[in-house]
């Protein structure tokens, strides 16, 4: 079983629309998850960071966090074409170390 | 945000030959960096954990010799690829956490493509 598990995708959703990304983990001791988005070929992109149970907002992002389930979530609000990009689940080990999930790509649909 | 440059953002290479990437925070202390490989449509794989000072820490199936760290000082930390073959070539990325850094400030580099012939 991997650390944390995506859905590889593609996730297609219209523009304006909502879109949820999932990730699962196997760490039940993991503490603070992460989520980045990468477009091809740069690196990742801080969107949001998240260690306590629920939803955390940040513009149209949210993410939520359910330890009890293991489970991850970021929905995007009001998507747009730009937001298309491989979104990563990370979650940190110690010394900052973070452990990616493999990626789900997002396509926003004009 | 906190800037981390790397250098140089692609490099092509022939078989056996040795090839150095230089990763640098700009505007902050970087106690602590972390090297990375992506190969394509595949994630992140941490390869190392390099701390200022100090030997780095391997990932369980990174062959140190071949991949050399060093985290010389607190801006600057380099990764040499020795006697790279064509399976090395890859997405290597960068990253690095400042001094009194909270949970989320882990800041990237660009990236630096390598395509070994």
């Amino acid at each position: 079983q991997k650390e944390v598990e995506q859905n590889s995708g593609p996730l297609s959703v219209p523009e304006g629309a909502i879109a949820s990304l999932n990730c699962t983990y196997s760490d039940r001791g993991s503490q603070s998850f992460f989520w980045y988005r990468q477009y091809s070929g740069k690196s990742p992109e801080l969107i949001m960071f998240i260690y306590s149970n629920g939803d955390k907002e940040d513009g149209r992002f949210t993410a939520q966090l359910n330890k009890a389930s293991q489970y991850v979530s970021l929905l995007i609000r009001d998507s747009q074409p730009s937001d298309s990009a491989t979104y990563l689940c990370a979650r940190r080990r110690s010394n900052y170390q973070l452990i990616w999930g493999a990626g789900t790509k997002l396509i926003i649909k004009p | 945000g906190a800037v981390v440059s790397q250098h140089p953002s692609w490099v092509i290479c022939k078989s056996g030959t040795s090839v150095k990437i230089e990763c640098r925070s700009l505007d902050f202390q970087a106690t602590t960096m972390f090297w990375y490989r992506q190969f394509p449509k595949q994630s992140l794989m941490l390869m190392a954990t390099s701390n200022e000072g100090s030997k780095a820490t391997y990932e369980q199936g990174v062959e140190k010799d071949k991949f050399l760290i060093n985290h010389a000082s607190l801006t600057l930390s380099t990764l040499t690829v020795t006697s790279a073959h064509p399976e090395d070539s890859s997405f290597y990325i960068c990253s690095a956490r400042e001094w009194l850094a909270g949970v989320g400030e882990l800041f990237f580099g660009e990236g630096s493509r390598l395509t070994v012939l």
